[in-house]
């Protein structure tokens, strides 16, 4: 069974910094690209980054460009998202998701509030 | 950018109704586009791909159809645990961007 499991959000004030990290299971990590995607409450989704399998290509979204590193390690079966210089406007769940189009299998989310 | 317009927003609706859903593409995408359904509280779940594929698991009254600009996600006989929000998804161009959502309520 496919898993994907989010950790690491939480508060945080702006222009702070949080890693979030995501653990697969059920399936051959490797072999797939990966994304984030994030939900602000009460509103839509949008997708904020992907990364290839092996790591060497890696996509964004404008408006995080330059503030989010999206990463991987097939070692061990994780990815992450590295946020920093961020603002009220990044608060949101942010899911992880099996390959980059389209989008087969999500996490739970793990929520990030961006707040003073 | 492709603009995306999605449509209704908010369909009220009763069990077994046929439900039809829109999403219009600014341009032509093929048939790049993805349904997704997410319900409160939830990660969304993968619907259909490449506009009319339908996922593994996924009951058959969900279909999709179109290509090009115009797409369209029918729900044949709506069920109750089918009252959610639907997103669509184009991924033919960068980034690959959602609808604003369709919220499927209890009329």
């Amino acid at each position: 069974e496919v898993q994907l499991v989010e950790s690491g959000g939480g508060l945080v004030q702006p222009g702070g910094s949080l890693r979030l990290s995501c653990a697969a299971s059920g399936f051959t990590f490797s072999s797939y690209w990966m994304s984030w995607v994030r939900q602000a409450p009460g509103k839509g989704l949008e997708w904020v980054a992907n990364i290839k399998q092996d790591g060497s290509e890696k996509y964004y979204v404008d408006s995080v460009k330059g503030r989010f590193t999206i990463s991987r390690d097939n070692a061990k079966n994780s990815l992450y998202l590295q946020m920093n210089s961020l603002r009220a406007e990044d608060t949101a769940v942010y899911y992880c998701a099996r390959r980059d189009y389209p989008l087969d299998y999500w996490g739970q989310g793990t929520l990030v509030t961006v707040s003073s | 950018v492709i603009w995306m317009t999605q449509s209704p927003s908010l369909l009220s609706a009763s069990t077994g109704d046929r439900v039809i859903i829109s999403c219009r593409m600014s341009q032509g995408i093929s048939s790049y586009l993805a349904w997704y359904q997410q319900k409160p509280g939830k990660a969304p779940e993968l619907l259909i791909y490449a506009a009319s594929t339908l996922q593994s698991g996924v009951p058959s009254r969900f279909s999709g159809s179109g290509s090009g600009t115009d797409f369209t996600l029918t729900i044949s006989c709506l069920q109750s645990e089918d009252f959610a929000t639907y997103y669509c998804q184009q991924y033919y161009s960068f980034p690959p961007a959602f609808g604003q959502g369709t919220k499927v309520e209890i009329k």
